[in-house]
């Protein structure tokens, strides 16, 4: 039974670039949540995506978009990369928005800019 | 102020020591989560818990709703439990958002 898979697991980019983060959910769940997590701190909740739709959002600018496909996959984009958007980007999965549920994470996406 | 607070930021311990990490939380919550961290970055949830205590092994973790104050304990401690462990809610009406602490850092020398 796989669990929820991150990918790519680092990468590195310039600022200024656009990038990419994959997420696949743990088999039966269809709720995906994405973290961002800077060096030292807890993550912080970027948003939430339950069929096919950003369903709660955390306080990151619109350079921070999402997109949930139909077989429960997500993809999380950031434009025009800063340097604080170095982090350790989460996903987690869950079943039906995960009320009362624990949620299970990916090993993350390690992003650098330089 | 943030709304999760973790103490100690960071605890040193012998192999075989009790060893306790606190979290304090300020909003209303459905549950509180307890999970840990390796250095690879993946987490894992420990425990979930909206009341009372529960435990998995040398693992125990409590919670006191009215002080809003949760508690994970390690018994007998070793050097493999070394590791961030994360206290996180989920808020009264956010779902399955997690609000999380920053964190403790555990080592465990043997």
């Amino acid at each position: 039974d796989a669990g929820v898979t991150q990918s790519p697991t680092h990468l590195i980019k310039t600022r200024g670039q656009q990038v990419t983060l994959r997420c696949s959910p743990k088999s039966g769940h269809d709720t995906v949540s994405w973290y961002q997590q800077a060096l030292g701190q807890g993550p912080q909740f970027i948003f939430q995506y339950y069929e096919e739709e950003e369903r709660q959002r955390g306080n990151f600018p619109d350079r921070f978009s999402g997109h949930q496909f139909p077989n429960y996959s997500s993809e999380l984009n950031v434009n025009a990369l800063l340097l604080g958007d170095s982090a350790l980007y989460l996903c987690a999965s869950s079943h039906l928005r995960g009320w009362g549920q624990p949620q299970h994470f990916g090993d993350g996406t390690r992003l650098s800019i330089l | 102020k943030n709304e999760v607070e973790q103490s100690p930021q960071n605890l040193t311990a012998q192999e075989g020591e009790f060893i306790t990490i606190n979290c304090s939380y300020s909003v209303g919550i459905s549950a509180l989560h307890w999970l840990q961290q390796h250095p690879g970055g993946g987490i894992v949830s420990l425990f979930m818990l909206s009341s009372g205590k529960k435990k998995h092994g040398r693992l125990i973790a409590t919670i006191n709703i009215q002080e809003k104050h949760s508690s994970l304990h390690i018994t007998a401690s070793h050097p493999r439990d070394s590791a961030v462990y994360i206290c996180a809610v989920s808020g009264e009406t956010s779902g399955s958002r997690l609000t999380f602490g920053e964190g403790t850092q555990l080592t465990v020398n043997p």
